[in-house]
């Protein structure tokens, strides 16, 4: 149980387009989903916490116009990458949990990653 | 906001038990502890969570202290497959209520034949 999916894996877009990314719960009703992004080497940093039906919250220092989210079901959150640079090149990784997203007792299960190539 | 430290690397051997020792003095009191572990250009893969004490399941066993001030993930025998990084993380400490994440550096497991 608690498989989460990621599409697509991969792509390759030029500068200046915008890339969608989809992240489903396939088996469990996501009410919380997380945006991460994962440079080389690094860490995984947090970008955006999503509630089903609110606006997502950014951490500091991500524009929200630039990543568009979108949590419009309980199963599925979308990432928006508008106008996308070479600098935003990297692989991004989203979570989600089952419960009402209350903290410290949520476990969160992790997509595959979506790894973004911007030309 | 709970901030963990970890070990950055680690060096085993096939057949050995690794164990890997994470602090977290800003633990909240609601928060839970939780490892995962994440191979090369995939997402991290839940192996253990737990608030107390000692929990074992069918991959590693997660040792707590009573002041829950730090946490050791052991692995028992671990094989070449298991080199990966592995993160520890505790619930979002601060204010918010949001059942966030912050991960650290990490702990990158080399295991060697």
């Amino acid at each position: 149980g608690a498989v989460v999916s990621q599409h697509p894996s991969w792509v390759i877009c030029k500068s200046g387009t915008s890339v969608k990314i989809e992240c489903r719960s396939l088996d469990f009703q996501a009410t919380t989903m997380f945006w991460y992004r994962q440079f080389p080497k690094q860490s995984l940093m947090l970008m955006a916490t999503s509630n089903e039906g609110s606006k997502a919250t950014y951490e500091q220092g991500v524009e929200k116009d630039k990543f568009l989210i979108n949590h419009a079901s309980l199963t599925l959150s979308t990432l928006t990458v508008t106008s996308a640079h070479p600098e935003d090149s990297s692989f991004y990784i989203c979570s989600a949990t089952g419960t009402s997203g209350r903290r410290g007792t949520d476990t969160q299960y992790f997509g595959p990653g979506t790894r973004l190539t911007v030309l | 906001l709970a901030k963990t430290t970890q070990p950055i690397s680690m060096d085993s051997y096939e057949g050995q038990e690794v164990n890997i020792t994470c602090s977290h003095n800003n633990i909240a009191t609601n928060d839970y502890i939780t490892w995962y572990q994440q191979f090369p250009s995939q997402g991290p893969r839940f192996i253990i969570q737990g608030y107390k004490t000692k929990v074992t399941n069918e991959v590693a066993s997660l040792f707590i202290p009573a002041d829950r001030k730090s946490s050791t993930l052991s692995l028992p025998r671990v094989s070449l497959s298991d080199t990966a990084v592995y993160y520890c993380l505790v619930g979002d400490g601060g204010s918010s209520n949001t059942g966030k994440l912050i991960f650290g550096q990490g702990t990158t497991l080399q295991v060697k034949p």
